[in-house]
């Protein structure tokens, strides 16, 4: 059984400060990862996708992938109050059809003003 | 780019009734999409794989009688909800795969809020 673990929170940040948000997985084979964000009674939306072992920076968000350890993690510089929202870690299923994401549980982030 | 909709976006029926909703991709075409269900302060939960042209993969415990899933065309999708009962109010999602070479990346729609009274 495929899986993706995240630490579920709460974390609490003050607002500017560095939130950083992990998240592990089982299948040495994947590779592709993606972090959504989910607001409070609405849909996720796609904050950033990751194929490549390193780094990748878009805007205040930060993606880092390491493929030896199985970890991707999401960092969100200069905090918000409006980034208080639960994020999910996501990993295609490898499978050729029917690509079904296997989604972490989430992570609860609340940056405070 | 990489906008999905849905409609309706909130629905309120009675026991016993049939809900559609629809979900549509607008700027490309999805040869994949899927609907989720989340209940308040829980997990998105996969229902089913909706490819077009073919019959849908509902996962395990997802009754394929009762959520009809046609995916008619290469930017819409269906799910209805036969004979509604109150267990079946939830946050009903669905997502377009969208493929750009190599890399592919699921985008959801707003979601329906469905109420069964």
């Amino acid at each position: 059984q495929k899986e993706v673990e995240q630490n579920s929170g709460p974390l609490s940040v003050p607002e500017g400060a560095i939130a950083s948000l992990n998240c592990t997985y089982s299948d040495r084979g994947s590779q592709s990862f993606f972090w959504y964000r989910q607001y409070s009674g609405k849909s996720p939306e796609l904050i950033m996708s990751i194929y490549s072992n390193g780094d990748k920076e878009d805007g205040r968000f930060t993606a880092q992938l390491n493929k030896a350890s199985q970890y991707v993690s999401l960092l969100i510089r200069d905090s918000q109050p409006s980034d208080s929202a639960t994020y999910l870690c996501a990993v295609p299923e490898n499978a050729v059809n029917n690509r079904k994401l296997i989604w972490g549980l989430g992570t609860s982030l609340a940056v405070n003003p | 780019g990489a906008v999905v909709s849905q409609h309706p976006s909130w629905v309120i029926c009675k026991s016993g009734t049939s809900v559609k909703i629809e979900c549509r991709s607008l700027d490309f075409q999805a040869t994949t999409m899927f609907w989720y269900r989340q209940f308040p302060k829980q997990s998105l939960m996969l229902m089913a794989t909706s490819n077009e042209g073919s019959k849908a993969t509902y996962e395990q415990g997802v009754e394929k009688d009762k959520f009809l899933i046609n995916h008619a065309s290469l930017t819409l999708s269906t799910l209805t909800v036969t004979s509604a009962h109150p267990e079946d109010s939830s946050f009903y999602i669905c997502s377009a795969r969208r493929l750009a070479g190599p890399i592919e990346t699921q985008y959801f729609g707003p979601g329906t809020r469905l109420l069964v009274l």
